[in-house]
């Protein structure tokens, strides 16, 4: 079955410690993208990817960083300079791009930061 | 930057009640997206609607394209308890590189 596959579910770190979270896919969708949510806010953007080798910063980019080696996975990193790291973190891919081309999500990692 | 206002903010309904929800925009958008989010789980797209006018079904939902394209519905039928989640409405602005904006949810709770 393809899909879009985050590790771990859930993720715990102390302040200061950056962290990586993972999104693979196997849809051979071009475009992945990057999401955090927090109650009452919807869905913000972090990061997305139109292309391998290739990613742009979303709404919210600030103390993270990306990196798009292989159409398949595009891991984030939460760095210590993120304020407020706690939050649930959902991937999504799509065919190609924002157009037309509806996102599919993964079921997300929830980190926790003390 | 540009806003969805999606509404009400949160629902509860006895289980069998019909569900009527949207979202509204000041800008124009050309494709509107509906999503279901469980529990610690990520968003499920329900239907995806392209054209002013556009009525779209998918089993108990329905979803419509505002005419003026600034709006759109999405009506549950029937609710059970299964449709309890979170509902977002997303959109796309009328450039094709406009990023997805997505609205702040709808909370569906069903009362016993």
């Amino acid at each position: 079955d393809g899909g879009i596959t985050q590790s771990p579910k859930y993720l715990f770190r102390k302040e200061g410690q950056n962290v990586t979270l993972s999104c693979e896919q196997n849809l051979n969708h071009d475009a992945m993208y990057w999401y955090r949510q927090d109650p009452g806010q919807g869905l913000r953007l972090i990061y997305y990817s139109q292309i391998v080798n290739d990613f742009q910063k979303g709404d919210i980019a600030e103390g993270y960083s990306v990196s798009r080696e292989k159409k398949e996975s595009f891991p984030l990193t939460v760095t210590s300079a993120q304020k407020n790291p706690t939050a649930f973190y959902l991937c999504a891919s799509s065919v190609q791009g924002w157009s037309n081309s509806p996102l599919h999500f993964g079921n997300g990692t929830r980190l926790t930061v003390t | 930057g540009q806003q969805l206002n999606q509404s009400p903010q949160s629902m509860f309904i006895q289980e069998g009640e019909d569900v009527s929800m949207n979202c509204t925009s000041s800008s124009i958008f050309n494709t509107w997206l509906w999503y279901k989010q469980d529990p610690g789980e990520g968003p499920v797209l329900l239907i995806a609607l392209y054209k002013a006018g556009e009525l779209t079904s998918n089993g108990r939902l329905t979803a419509q394209f505002g005419i003026t394209r600034k709006d759109s519905f999405l009506n549950i039928s029937a609710s059970i308890p299964s449709d309890v989640g979170i509902y977002f409405c997303a959109g796309q602005l009328t450039n094709r590189d406009d990023k997805i904006i997505f609205g702040k949810g709808t909370r569906l709770h069903i009362l016993p």
